[in-house]
């Protein structure tokens, strides 16, 4: 079965601080695809990065980073130096052949940032 | 270019009546997809159609829902006989070549549903 754990609920930071959004994923497939979206206050969701399960090369973005684990089934997402407009739901999600045409999303993570 | 678009973006509507929500994919993607979301719940997949292709709808949670998508564009999603469980922001999305869900998805500002 797939599955996607994004075990924090809500984060509260100051503007400034770096944070880590963490994502684990299940699945039997050896092909699969991870995915990290934002939905910000105005509702619609923004693609950020998709990951193949064959390539586990960390990648940097600006103040995004990604750390993809394949040991550890995780897939975890740093901003660093948070800035108020960070403000936002983050969704991991997982497509594997397992699971059909359906993109597995996980239940989210609301970041708030204060300044 | 444009993006993904849907209609209406709000509907109030009372139990037991039929709404229609529409989606406008970005033109030239062949797959589309609808999802709901729920009250700070994640994305539930309802139905997934690429090109001319059979639906996918395994997702869809009864019969009372459907969709259909015309001409291979805009999808009208129908949930007949409304029940407040429906109500939700339900999400419409669209990539370019539909390879099963590897392709990147882009996502319409939603139609929050509320059923009264």
């Amino acid at each position: 079965a797939q599955k996607v754990t994004q075990a924090q609920t809500e984060i509260s930071v100051v503007e400034k601080e770096d944070v880590t959004l963490d994502c684990v994923y299940e699945t039997r497939d050896t092909t699969y695809y991870l995915f990290w979206y934002k939905q910000p206050p105005s509702g619609e969701l923004v693609f950020l990065i998709r990951r193949n399960s064959f390539d586990e090369q960390n990648e940097i973005s600006g103040r995004y980073s990604w750390n993809f684990q394949k040991s550890t089934s995780s897939f975890n997402f740093t901003i660093t130096a948070s800035q108020v407009v960070d403000s936002a739901v983050y969704f991991c999600a997982l497509y594997s052949g397992g699971g059909g045409f359906k993109t597995i999303f996980g239940a989210g993570t609301r970041l708030f940032v204060k300044a | 270019g444009a993006g993904v678009s849907q209609s209406p973006s709000n509907k109030v509507t009372e139990k037991g009546k039929d709404v229609e929500l529409r989606c406008d994919p970005i033109s030239g993607h062949t797959a589309l997809y609808w999802y709901r979301q729920s009250l700070g719940q994640g994305l539930e997949f309802l139905i997934y159609f690429q090109g001319n292709s059979a639906p996918d709808k395994s997702g869809l949670p009864s019969d009372r829902f459907s969709a259909e998508r015309t001409g291979g564009s805009v999808s009208t999603l129908t949930i007949q006989r409304t029940q407040q469980e429906d109500s939700a922001v339900y999400l419409c999305a669209s990539s370019s070549t539909g390879q099963g869900g590897t392709d990147t998805q882009y996502f319409g500002p939603g139609t929050r549903l509320t059923v009264l």
